[in-house]
């Protein structure tokens, strides 16, 4: 997967409950990016970051936040989790212009 | 607001068959498409990515063609194998810089022996 790793792969939480996902790559690309996959809306952008510490809202932000200290980590924090937010959660990286690259996704679950 | 039609939403067709899968956007207003293959329980894998300044893209058997004037993208694949089943998605990038990429809902294909 193009050296990209995300984390967990699955996850079960409790409404209210803050979760973090993580994603990792190996190709120092600029671009980080973390898309959530649901039936009947396809892919939608979260967030996305262009450096570290540079990072923007994507389409549906609100109940997410993001983090970028390091070039290879890009991390996605969902405050306190709803089960509107149970879903597939892709991280993806690219440079300027090119190929998208994804990572496995992790399934979350929100009871 | 960017919306990107595919249609059918699934194909089924016989091993060996030509075929081609649609996929429509309302904003001509774009930098690139590319087109991906998710398999079942599995991330992305890009295909082939379009310039807005380019025709078509070829990669073995698949090749894909961009409109932009019309709002249109087709892909064809070649001789289809069992192995070509899988979903099939098209993503149209308005941004330049950051790939912030508007996603269809996907053509579900199955190539049958």
């Amino acid at each position: 997967d193009a050296g990209i790793t995300q984390s967990p792969r699955h996850k079960v939480t409790e409404t209210g409950t803050p979760v973090t996902l993580r994603c990792h790559q190996t190709e120092n690309h600029r671009y980080m990016y973390w898309y959530r996959q649901d039936p009947g809306h396809g892919l939608r952008l979260i967030h996305y970051s262009y450096g570290v510490k540079d990072t923007d809202k994507g389409e549906v932000s609100d109940g997410y936040s993001v983090s970028r200290s390091k070039t290879e980590d890009f991390l996605l924090t969902l405050e306190s989790a709803t089960s509107s937010q149970t879903s597939v959660y892709f991280c993806a990286i690219s440079d300027v212009g090119e190929k998208l690259f994804f990572g496995s996704g992790t399934q979350l679950s929100v009871l | 607001k960017q919306e990107v039609t595919q249609i059918p939403a699934a194909l089924s067709v016989p091993e060996g068959e030509n075929l081609v899968l649609n996929c429509s956007f309302t904003d001509s207003a774009i930098y690139n498409l590319q087109w991906f293959r998710q398999d079942p329980g599995k991330g992305l894998t890009s295909l082939l990515l379009i310039q807005s300044s380019q025709r078509e893209q070829t990669s073995g058997r698949l090749n894909a063609s961009l409109d932009k004037s019309s709002g249109r993208s087709t892909l064809y694949i070649a001789a289809s194998q069992p192995g070509d089943s899988a979903t099939y998605l098209c993503a149209v990038d308005g941004s330049g810089t950051a790939s912030k990429l508007t996603f269809g809902t996907g053509t579900r294909l199955q190539v049958t022996l």
